[in-house]
């Protein structure tokens, strides 16, 4: 079993939906991670998380560490949103805040 | 202010080769980790350096080796390559080591290997 797993893989939304993505992991962390990775690769980091809850824009970030549980909650979605979600941990026991941890990612279409 | 830097962007390899990868942080930004990313294992840590010393290594074999230079700048170098090295190799800087130090990732070098 991974140490991180999203779901769900592969999500189609029509503009304007609210989208949620989940991730949950088995091990204690340090951090949680939700990156963006466009089409040609390059990531971007949206949020960093280690309890609460977060907001950027349509973009909402929450966290439970006792559940071991984060979700990804776009509001409005719109076709420029089309990407891959990653979430990654930063487990306690690599001492390290960039050893990170992934999960395998979910593919968000946004169709117009 | 400039972005994280990863150069080259496409490389294409013969086995058994080798390659060294460069990757230019944020400026200002001292610490500097290394990513693989591949269809079938997805994204996995490779290194994490910080003042010039290697901090921590992902598993990964002894052909993957890398350093970081008194300016911060970053290479990393797979010798022998291997087919199975075909893969986007991504870096990502931050200021400093706290887990409250946010990550900038660069575009990645994509190399394949033939």
């Amino acid at each position: 079993k991974n140490e991180v797993e999203q779901s769900p893989q592969n999500l189609t939304a029509q503009e304007g939906e609210f989208i949620t993505i989940n991730c949950s992991y088995s091990v204690g962390i340090s951090a949680l991670h939700w990156l963006q990775q466009h089409p040609g690769g390059g990531i971007v980091s949206l949020f960093m998380l280690s309890s609460g809850k977060k907001k950027h824009g349509r973009l909402i970030a929450t966290i439970n560490i006792q559940e071991k549980h984060s979700s990804l909650h776009i509001t409005a979605s719109h076709p420029r949103d089309s990407a891959v979600y990653i979430c990654a941990v930063s487990p306690i026991s690599s001492g390290s805040a960039r050893q990170l941890t992934f999960g395998s990612g979910t593919q968000l279409t946004v169709l117009p | 202010k400039a972005g994280v830097t990863q150069t080259p962007r496409y490389l294409i390899k013969t086995r058994g080769q080798q390659v060294t990868l460069s990757c230019s942080p944020i400026s200002g930004h001292r610490s500097v980790s290394w990513y693989q990313q591949t269809p079938g294992q997805g994204l996995q840590f490779l290194f994490e350096y910080f003042s010039e010393t290697q901090r921590n290594k992902g598993n990964f074999p002894g052909r993957f080796s890398g350093r970081q230079f008194s300016n911060s700048r970053s290479e990393m170098n797979v010798s022998t390559l291997e087919l199975g090295d075909s893969a986007l190799y991504l870096c990502a800087s931050s200021l400093g080591l706290s887990y409250n130090s946010p990550l900038h990732f660069g575009n990645g070098t994509r190399l394949t290997v033939t």
